[in-house]
Order: C-alpha cells, then sequence, then structure tokens
C-alpha cells in the first residue's frame, strides 16, 4: 500500500515569496490533514477536509495560507505572502473517514529567507 | 479543549538501559492517545495506540505504554534501549468522533542512546 505522498520534501524561499505544496493521500481516505511543525515543537494541525469539504481551518492564518481538495483526492496548501515564522515542516496526513489513526508523509521542510 | 504535556524535552539512556518518557494529557471527554517516532528528516510513524481497550498498550519495536485514567497519563516504555531508539517521541490526544479526530501534539521528546 502506498505511503501519503508530498512535494517538493525541501523549498526555500525568500519573504513575500508564494508557495505551494502537494500532498496526495492514501488511496480511499477520505480524511486529509496539513500539520505545521515549527522547529522544536509538535505538530499543529492547520487543516482538516473531509472529502472535499472543510471541517476545521480554525487555525489556519487565513490572511496568507490557503488550502484546497477540489476533487476530494490530492489537495494543495499555498502560503502568500511568505514570512519568516512561517518556516517549517509542513505534514500531511490522511485517515479513514471516521477512523482514529492517521499517517503521515515524509513532510515538505520550507525555509524563509 | 485537549491537551499534551511531555516532561522532559531531552532523555538520554544507555543502550540496554530502560527507556521511560513521560506524557500527561488533558481531555473532556474518554481519549484516544497515541505515540509517534520520528527520525531525522521523516515523517511520523505511529509506535502504539490507546482506544479505550485493554490499558496496557504494545506497539512497535517493543514499546509499549499504559493508560492510567487516574493520573491522566501514558507513558511510554521500552525495556531495554537500543542504538536504533534514537529519534525524536511525540504524544498526541485525539477525542475522536466526526470533526474531533485531530490530533494534539506534545512539544516532543528527543531520545538520545548512549553506547
Amino acid at each position: 500500500e502506498a505511503g501519503v505522498a508530498q512535494s517538493p520534501r525541501y523549498k526555500i524561499i525568500e519573504k513575500r515569496q508564494s508557495v505551494a505544496f502537494w500532498c496526495n493521500p492514501i488511496s480511499g481516505h477520505a480524511t486529509l490533514y496539513w500539520y505545521q511543525q515549527i522547529l522544536g515543537q509538535g505538530p499543529k494541525l492547520l487543516i482538516q477536509f473531509q472529502n472535499n469539504g472543510v471541517v476545521d481551518d480554525s487555525q489556519l492564518p487565513k490572511d496568507r495560507f490557503s488550502a484546497e481538495r477540489l476533487k476530494g483526492v490530492d489537495s494543495t496548501l499555498k502560503i502568500q505572502p511568505a514570512k519568516l515564522e512561517d518556516s517549517a515542516v509542513y505534514l500531511c496526513a490522511s485517515s479513514l473517514k471516521g477512523g482514529i489513526q492517521a499517517f503521515f508523509g515524509q513532510g515538505t521542510r520550507l525555509t524563509v529567507v | 479543549a485537549q491537551s499534551v504535556t511531555q516532561l522532559g524535552s531531552h532523555v538520554s539512556v544507555s543502550e540496554g538501559a530502560l527507556v521511560l518518557l513521560r506524557c500527561n494529557y488533558s481531555s473532556s471527554v474518554p481519549p484516544y492517545l497515541f505515540w509517534y517516532v520520528q527520525y531525522p528528516n521523516q515523517g511520523l510513524q505511529l509506535l502504539l495506540k490507546y482506544t479505550s481497550a485493554a490499558t496496557l498498550v504494545k506497539g512497535i519495536n517493543g514499546f509499549e505504554a499504559e493508560f492510567k485514567k487516574s493520573e491522566t497519563s501514558f507513558h511510554l516504555t521500552k525495556p531495554s534501549a537500543h542504538m536504533s531508539d534514537a529519534a525524536e517521541y511525540f504524544c498526541a490526544v485525539s477525542e475522536g468522533g466526526f470533526g474531533n479526530e485531530k490530533l494534539t501534539f506534545g512539544t516532543g521528546t528527543r531520545l538520545t542512546i548512549i553506547p
């Protein structure tokens, strides 16, 4: 069974630039999550999708972050414009509908300079 | 609201010694509890989970954890540390149920194994 795929693995951008991350969940997983992991901290949920609908985006900085899952499968997370404090690892995870176990991708490490 | 506290951001043990990583949680409903391991430049891998069945949960790589409701704890143990156990460990809590499946993580414990 293929795992959660994320790309790119690494990205370096200058502040005020825009960036996008892509995630393809495990086949059949209706629920998709984006987490932000700042160095030295635990992951923090940014947004949760159920199919193509948003379940929870209460911690998503909506002035600069956006995410979509148009066809209920893969998802993109965008930051525009990026700030220095956005430097982090962005983790995508997926689970079955109502499932309590989430499977994580390898993450995208973003460095904003 | 749910939260997790991991005591000790860094733990060092000798190879072959007992590993004990501490986790205390707060939840307004009976929780689901998890331990994840993260190796450098990797994602999170599930070690074990508690889902209101047996209070002593066995996971992969010889790890186990015990759910103690009275102490609101879910400490992770391994009888004998191996060099390959060196990694970052995260405790997490979920309240479950539709819309509440999200994980709330602790700040992590970095485990170092001394040869």
